[in-house]
């Protein structure tokens, strides 16, 4: 158990939907990241925040969008879902960022139909 | 940009057999490199890490050699075992003035270990 939480642990939705992937990081983690993981594009990096501010951003689609709330935890939003959104989504926290150590949690499977 | 190149899988072996699979990467900044390793349903879990040139990493037997002149950072273990079955992925954050990068992660070699 890495200690990262994510919510829901599998989503089946339509295509059109918007959905919400919630993150807790570590406790004492200040850095939350978000991965996508599919079969053709492999783990893809999304989106970093740190302590509540956006600090990178990868290859994620203007229909994505992310947050860090006051008590650290993320939530990533997904609006008018594609058949090829359909993909594990990973969150990973970290302590402070950089080159620490990011631990990941079990993922959120996402699927569209 | 960077990138990680990572031998295709499936690899499969035997029980005790030696492992060696191949990253290499390519980095303008100062890279760290790590190893994470996914077993079935799971998340990843970080394996081991090297920060600098010559460190050498290791948990649960294995181990990489953080290689700068040969940009690689090939992951070994001695003997493996059927519970060593999973989904193996080299990555590497590389330092820039600007800080870190996110971690880029190669494709992913699944290993299967028959008994």
């Amino acid at each position: 158990d890495s200690g990262v939480t994510q919510t829901p642990k599998h989503l089946i939705t339509a295509t059109g939907q918007r959905v919400t992937l919630r993150c807790s990081p570590r406790s004492g983690d200040l850095s939350v990241y978000w991965y996508q993981q599919s079969l053709d594009q492999g783990l893809q990096f999304l989106i970093h925040y740190y302590n509540g501010e956006e600090r990178a951003k990868g290859n994620i689609l203007e229909r994505f969008s992310a947050q860090q709330f006051p008590d650290l935890h993320s939530e990533l939003n997904l609006s008018s879902l594609e058949l090829g959104d359909s993909a594990l989504y990973f969150c990973a926290s970290s302590r402070t960022g950089g080159a620490d150590t990011q631990y990941f949690g079990p993922g959120t499977r996402l699927t569209v139909l | 940009g960077d990138s990680v190149t990572q031998m295709e899988g499936p690899v499969t072996l035997s029980e005790e057999a030696f492992l060696t699979i191949n990253c290499t990467y390519t980095a303008t900044g100062y890279p760290s490199l790590f190893w994470y390793v996914q077993y079935p349903g799971e998340g990843l879990q970080l394996l081991l890490k090297a920060t600098k040139a010559d460190d050498k990493g290791s948990n649960k037997g294995f181990e990489a050699t953080y290689r700068k002149e040969t940009t690689s950072f090939h992951l070994e273990k001695g003997s493996v075992q059927v519970s060593d079955s999973a989904v193996y992925f080299c990555a590497l954050s590389a330092y820039y003035n600007s800080g870190n990068t996110p971690l880029v992660f190669g494709k992913g070699t699944r290993l299967s270990v028959i008994a």
